[in-house]
């Protein structure tokens, strides 16, 4: 099964900056997943990052606030821009495999 | 919105005890996925089971799914203090592009 390497596993910044988030998966996949979990909340899917395309944006989520890279099949980053104390929140990605989905540890963004 | 929902949305229980969970959920589904998160780290991938399963096991887990009903359980048969964390569920389905969709998710306590 893919493992996930994921960093930061943390960071507080000051609102109006950016911070970009990687995710490297150990095998080569053709689609990764970008979730949103806000505190006490379950996940919500940000986007679906794709190689060679642009990434496709749930509803409420955009591409000049979150933009997201997918430069080839093992690696993806997500960049919360312009950053609000609302942004605060755990960032996860995530690959399909057969039985499931392997999730990356999460990345706890504090914004203050 | 959300695809499931779960209930209870906390658990407290003693160690040894049973804890079941249940999972709703809208519309017709390729698969249900059960997953656990830690401290609100990245998530673990627990159970799949599908559409035409009616009750998977593994290990100390046991999941049943009802389609008529559109809902599924899950069971953890005694419970250990290492089974504390939050227990989601989420849905695969063609009606939302086959996407997983989570449910609201239920925090489970096992006190020792």
């Amino acid at each position: 099964s893919a493992v996930i390497s994921q960093k930061p596993s943390r960071d507080i910044c000051q609102r109006g900056t950016s911070l970009t988030i990687q995710c490297q998966v150990d095998s080569q996949v053709t689609m990764m997943f970008w979730y949103r979990q806000q505190p006490g909340q379950s996940l919500t899917l940000i986007a679906t990052a794709n190689q060679g395309s642009e990434a496709t944006y749930e509803s409420g989520f955009v591409i000049d606030k979150f933009p997201i890279s997918r430069p080839n099949l093992t690696f993806s980053t997500l960049t919360v821009s312009n950053m609000s104390p609302e942004d605060s929140s755990i960032y996860l990605c995530s690959v399909r495999k057969e039985n499931g989905y392997t999730f990356g540890s999460g990345t706890r963004l504090t914004v203050v | 919105s959300q695809q499931g929902e779960e209930d209870p949305q906390a658990l407290s229980i003693q160690e040894g005890e049973n804890a079941t969970m249940n999972c709703s959920y809208k519309t017709s589904i390729n698969n249900l996925q059960w997953y656990r998160q830690n401290s609100g780290r990245g998530l673990v991938h627990l159970i799949l089971i599908r559409s035409n399963e009616r009750e998977k096991h593994s290990g100390r887990l046991r999941v049943t799914l009802d389609t008529s009903k559109k809902s599924s359980s899950l069971l953890i048969t005694a419970s250990r203090a290492a089974d504390t964390a939050s227990y989601f569920c989420a849905t695969d389905a063609s009606e939302y592009g086959n996407k997983l969709v989570f449910g609201a998710g239920t925090i489970l306590r096992v006190k020792s």
